[in-house]
């Protein structure tokens, strides 16, 4: 079973703190990972992604730290602020679809 | 503007009754995707089209069907709707596949009662 495993479920953090969120996957021919910030009412919509022929990706207060020997990926927002509070979806490519973590609802607190 | 549009975005009827959910895009993109959302499932794939007349099932595609006649278009049909039907659905979009980035619509919340 393909597979992608993220956590925390859910994440409070203070406003200018660091919110890590988690992701884990099984297939070892995964080559594409990206991550999705959906608000409510809203669709997904792609914040930032990697391949793992690279460690580390940054885009503005984003980052992404891939390990692959470890199978596991993470998502680093810096600063965070109110405004990122939103739902956090990592994934992994396989074949012609996208295997999706189960979500992490990020709140940051004023 | 580039935009999914889905139509209708809320829903109410009963189990049984025949509904289509709409989707357009106006990117010209060759893939597109339906998704359900389910609270702790994240989203899971119903079916997904790679060109005009290629489409292919995805991880959860009983009760459901798609068509890809025109490359804008991919319509969701739920031809006998039953209640664990009920979920937020997404229609996306992307250029040539899944592991570029897509655009999703804003979401058609289904209550099948």
């Amino acid at each position: 079973q393909q597979q992608v495993k993220q956590s925390p479920q859910s994440l409070i953090v203070q406003k200018g703190g660091i919110s890590i969120i988690n992701c884990a996957y099984e297939n070892t021919a995964f080559d594409y990972f990206p991550w999705y910030q959906q608000f409510p009412g809203k669709g997904p919509a792609l914040l930032i992604a990697i391949r793992p022929d690279v460690s580390e990706k940054k885009e503005g207060r984003f980052t992404i730290s891939f390990n692959k020997s470890a199978k596991q990926f993470s998502l680093h927002i810096m600063d965070s602020q109110p405004g990122d509070s939103a739902t956090y979806f990592c994934g992994g490519d396989s074949n012609y679809q996208l295997i999706w973590g189960a979500g992490t609802k990020l709140i940051i607190k004023p | 503007e580039a935009q999914v549009t889905q139509n209708p975005r809320y829903l109410i009827t009963v189990t049984g009754k025949k509904l289509t959910v709409t989707c357009s895009q106006n990117m010209n993109h060759e893939y597109m995707s339906w998704y359900r959302q389910d609270p702790g499932l994240g989203l899971r794939q119903i079916y997904y089209s790679m060109n005009v007349e290629v489409t292919d099932k995805g991880d959860v595609p009983e009760g459901y069907k798609v068509s890809r006649k025109e490359k804008r278009n991919f319509p969701l049909i739920l031809e006998s709707p039953s209640p664990n039907q009920t979920s937020l659905y997404f229609c996306a979009s992307s250029q040539q596949g899944f592991n570029q980035p897509q655009h999703f619509g804003d979401g058609t919340r289904l209550s099948i009662l």
